[in-house]
């Protein structure tokens, strides 16, 4: 597509539901980011994938938290039990390899609230 | 590892005052630097990189930012601050793999 592609693009939800955030990255992208946007927070950087390698998840907070990517392309991150503090915007980004030189297209995000 | 410092969560500058949006970094590798703008209600979209050569990057709207490598710095400048700059602005490392952005500094612009 033109663009990356998030959605929804906003989800209530109550507290200890399972929720799941879908991305589409800009065609031909191999890199695919998540970070998380907390309310006056930074960008948090959450998981990464380049690829079929195995993705870098080192920023996922909690075993709760999961990202899967199928056939290289569009990619789902899954909260479990949601707690009221995963509210925040998911941001996904893509860029077209794993050279980091290489700009980041980001998405209008996926607004999450834990009611 | 590589982390980013933004300095000053929040910086207010005077319309046509210069800006400056400070950035320090942190990388074991020679880094790529990156500054990103968001907009109220916007996405965020690249303002200017680094990845090598010339150590002086000119972006959009008129922004620049220089790579200093003595100092570990890549702060981001605007000779005259107008009203449609107002946004969040964040400073960003990365190198063979992820992108690690700083924690984004909220620019006000005073008429």
């Amino acid at each position: 597509g033109a663009g990356v592609s998030q959605s929804p693009s906003n989800k209530v939800t109550e507290k200890g539901k399972d929720v799941e955030l879908r991305c589409d990255p800009i065609s031909g992208h191999t890199a695919l980011y998540w970070y998380r946007q907390s309310l006056g927070q930074g960008l948090e950087f959450l998981i990464y994938f380049q690829g079929n390698s195995a993705p870098d998840k080192s920023g996922l907070p909690s075993d709760r938290f999961s990202a899967e990517r199928t056939g290289g392309s569009v990619s789902t991150l899954t909260i479990q039990r949601t707690q009221q503090e995963d509210s925040a915007v998911y941001l996904c980004a893509s860029s077209f390899d794993r050279s980091s030189g290489n700009t980041i297209y980001f998405g209008e995000g996926s607004w999450l609230t834990v009611v | 590892a590589q982390s980013v410092t933004q300095l000053g969560s929040h910086v207010s500058v005077s319309e046509g005052a210069l800006v400056l949006l400070r950035c320090n970094y942190s990388s074991s590798v020679p880094p790529y630097l990156f500054w990103y703008v968001q907009y109220p209600n916007q996405g965020l979209q690249l303002l200017l990189k680094y990845t090598t050569g010339a150590t002086l990057v000119k972006g959009i709207n008129g922004f620049e930012a220089e790579f200093k490598k003595s100092e570990t710095s890549f702060h981001l400048t605007k000779p005259s601050a107008h009203m449609s700059d107002a946004a969040e602005y964040f400073c960003a490392v990365g190198s063979a793999s992820k992108i690690i952005f700083g924690s984004g500094t909220r620019l006000s612009i005073r008429p």
